[in-house]
This record gives C-alpha cells, sequence and structure tokens, in this order.
C-alpha cells in the first residue's frame, strides 16, 4: 500500500474560483478525514466520514466548504468562491475501525494559496 | 484555554544531545494523547500515543512520553538526537471535552544542529 494519496500538492487560485482537492485513502480504511493547517499551528479538524457516510461537520466548515466520499473510497473537498483567508495547508487522514483513537495516517496535504 | 499547549516553538539542539519537546494539554476529563512527527514535504507521522496503561510511552526512532496525570502534561524525550530528527513535532489530545477529536498543538520545530 502507497499510503494516503492528495492530489493536486499544490493550487494557486484567484479569489472567487473554485477548488477541489482530492484524497485517496489507505485502501480498506472506512474513516476518513479532512483537516486545515495554517501557517505556525497545528492541524484544524474540518469534517470525517465513516465509509461514505458524513458523520460530523466542524463549525469551521462554512456553507462554501462540501466534502463528499460517494463511494466511501476516495473523498473530495471543494471549496467554493475562495476568498484569501482559505490560504492554507488541507490534510485528509484515513484510518480503520470506529475509534478517534485509532491510528490515523494523513497525507502529503494540499497547499492552497489564494491570491 | 488552549486545549494543547506546546510550550516550544523550536528548540534548537547539537546532535547527540538529549531533548524535551513540552506539552501540556487542558482536560478535566480522561484523554487520550498522541505525538505526531511532520518532516518536510511529507504527511503527519504518529510517534507514540497513550491510551491507558504505564505512563511511560515509548514510540519509533527511540522517542518516549510520559503522561503526568497531575500536570496534564505529555513531554516527550529522546535521550540522543541525530541530524535526521530534525523534524516538527505536534501533540495532541483527544477528549469528551472537545468532541472526541484529535485537537493539535501549534507545534514545535525540533532543529538538531551538528
Amino acid at each position: 500500500d502507497t499510503g494516503v494519496s492528495q492530489d493536486p500538492r499544490h493550487k494557486i487560485t484567484k479569489r472567487g474560483q473554485n477548488v477541489t482537492f482530492r484524497c485517496d485513502p489507505i485502501s480498506e480504511h472506512n474513516r476518513l478525514y479532512w483537516y486545515r493547517q495554517t501557517l505556525g499551528q497545528g492541524p484544524e479538524f474540518l469534517t470525517y466520514f465513516q465509509n461514505e457516510a458524513q458523520l460530523e461537520k466542524s463549525r469551521l466548515l462554512s456553507d462554501r466548504f462540501s466534502a463528499e466520499r460517494p463511494k466511501g473510497s476516495f473523498s473530495t473537498l471543494e471549496i467554493q468562491r475562495t476568498e484569501q483567508g482559505d490560504s492554507a495547508m488541507y490534510l485528509c487522514a484515513s484510518s480503520s475501525g470506529d475509534a478517534h483513537y485509532n491510528e490515523q495516517f494523513f497525507g502529503p496535504g494540499t497547499r492552497l494559496t489564494v491570491l | 484555554a488552549q486545549s494543547v499547549t506546546q510550550l516550544d516553538s523550536q528548540v534548537p539542539v547539537f546532535e547527540e544531545a538529549p531533548v524535551e519537546l513540552r506539552c501540556n494539554y487542558s482536560s478535566s476529563v480522561s484523554v487520550y494523547l498522541f505525538w505526531y512527527v511532520q518532516y518536510p514535504n511529507q504527511g503527519l507521522q504518529l510517534l507514540l500515543k497513550y491510551l491507558s496503561g504505564s505512563t511511560l510511552v515509548k514510540g519509533i526512532n527511540g522517542f518516549e512520553a510520559e503522561f503526568n496525570k497531575s500536570q496534564t502534561s505529555f513531554h516527550l524525550r529522546k535521550p540522543s538526537v541525530h541530524i535526521s530528527d530534525t523534524a516538527e513535532y505536534f501533540c495532541a489530545v483527544i477528549s469528551r471535552e472537545y468532541g472526541n477529536k484529535l485537537v493539535f498543538g501549534a507545534g514545535t520545530i525540533l532543529r538538531v544542529k551538528s
């Protein structure tokens, strides 16, 4: 297994544009998490999926953000009408089992820059 | 109050010296504690975790951490560091008070000098 992969690794966009990121978790991991990390801070939880069901969303996730995991495998995170404040590293992680304390395996992240 | 506080943003240390990276958390209920490491251009990797049992936890790459409930701390230590340990280290906690999700500290950059 090659681990968690994310695409693209870098994205530069203009304010107001829509962007979409993809995460491919470790195969057979039923849980998938999205985090956001800004400069000088640790990752902050955004949302997570158990299989294809999105079970929780942070209040950090405004209505411009939407995440999907249609077949319980890969996931996409879309940001509509991007703002400069959306500039950050977006991290994806996956884990197996039903507990949040099970080890989460992180991808390398997608760095978003909004001009 | 900050859920997880990493007291040092950067720690410079010479190769083969011991190091301690400090982490304090705020929670009045039981917690699970973690240390992750992030090497440049790589994803976060779990170093070690405390779920229950022995308060001294050993992890990968020679790191260990001690859970101190009375001081609400989970400091990370290594008796002798290598250049390859240069990375950013994140302490994280799971607690019912924070919705049972991983809550990370701001990170500590460990710089090992030769």
